[in-house]
């Protein structure tokens, strides 16, 4: 069971706008920590997506955005495309635990 | 070009020990703590352990600790994980990942893991 709670899946038609949801509590994001998004293709290791709640890299499309407000947070990907199809997990600290914790991530199926 | 590159996985019993290592290139590596995270078959992340960038500070995961241990050769540009008393569930693909100072920071780049098999 994960600190921070994602759907299992969701999924999109090309061309429409999705979110997953990364639900947190009072330990994470509710005391400032801030929530970073990674991207897996399938086989590949992970990719950041988001930093800092709503920081794209270079190099990242901006059809990718996130946003973060009192314990959740939530990736929003639009227009969306095929190469899109694949795992997304978000990361936070937990000041509890005092570590790194991630969400059980969510496979995002375009249609 | 920023690399992680892990190496050292394979397949071992439970009860034994295994060391993986996480050689850096492209970056000054003495600036940035190094992370380990694995993926179990089938499954999500989990963190496993951290060291900062001088080696100083370590941190490991609950489920870890006591059996894992994390160091770093910043003459060699690399960072060791020392698993001992292995058990199944220990099996994943162990990735490195870099972040600038603690694990609040996010996780920029990643190699491209090594797989820990543990079966008898």
């Amino acid at each position: 069971q994960s600190v921070l709670t994602q759907p299992p899946s969701v999924s999109g038609a090309p061309g429409q706008r999705v979110t997953i949801s990364c639900t947190g509590s009072s330990s994470n994001f509710g005391a400032g920590y801030d929530v970073h998004w990674y991207q897996q293709l399938p086989g590949t290791a992970p990719k950041l997506l988001i930093f800092n709640n709503n920081n794209r890299p270079s190099g990242v499309p901006d059809r990718f955005s996130g946003s973060k407000s009192g314990t959740s947070a939530s990736l929003a990907i639009t227009g969306l495309q095929s190469e899109d199809d694949a795992d997304y997990y978000c990361q936070s600290y937990d000041s509890s635990l005092g570590d790194s914790v991630f969400g059980g991530g969510t496979k995002l199926t375009v249609l | 070009q920023v690399q992680l590159v892990e190496s050292g996985g394979g397949v071992v019993q439970p009860g034994r020990s295994l060391r993986l290592s996480c050689a850096a290139s492209g970056f000054t590596f003495t600036t940035y703590a190094i992370h380990w995270v694995r993926q179990a078959p089938g499954k999500g992340l989990e963190w496993v352990a951290v060291i900062s960038s001088d080696g100083r500070s370590k941190d490991y995961a609950d489920s870890v600790k006591g059996r894992f241990t994390i160091s770093r050769d910043n003459s060699k540009n690399t960072v060791f994980l020392q698993m001992n008393s292995l058990k199944t569930e220990d099996a994943a693909i162990f990735y490195c990942a870099r972040s600038w100072g603690s694990s609040a920071y996010p996780f920029d780049y990643w190699g491209q893991g090594t797989l820990v098999t543990v079966s008898s």
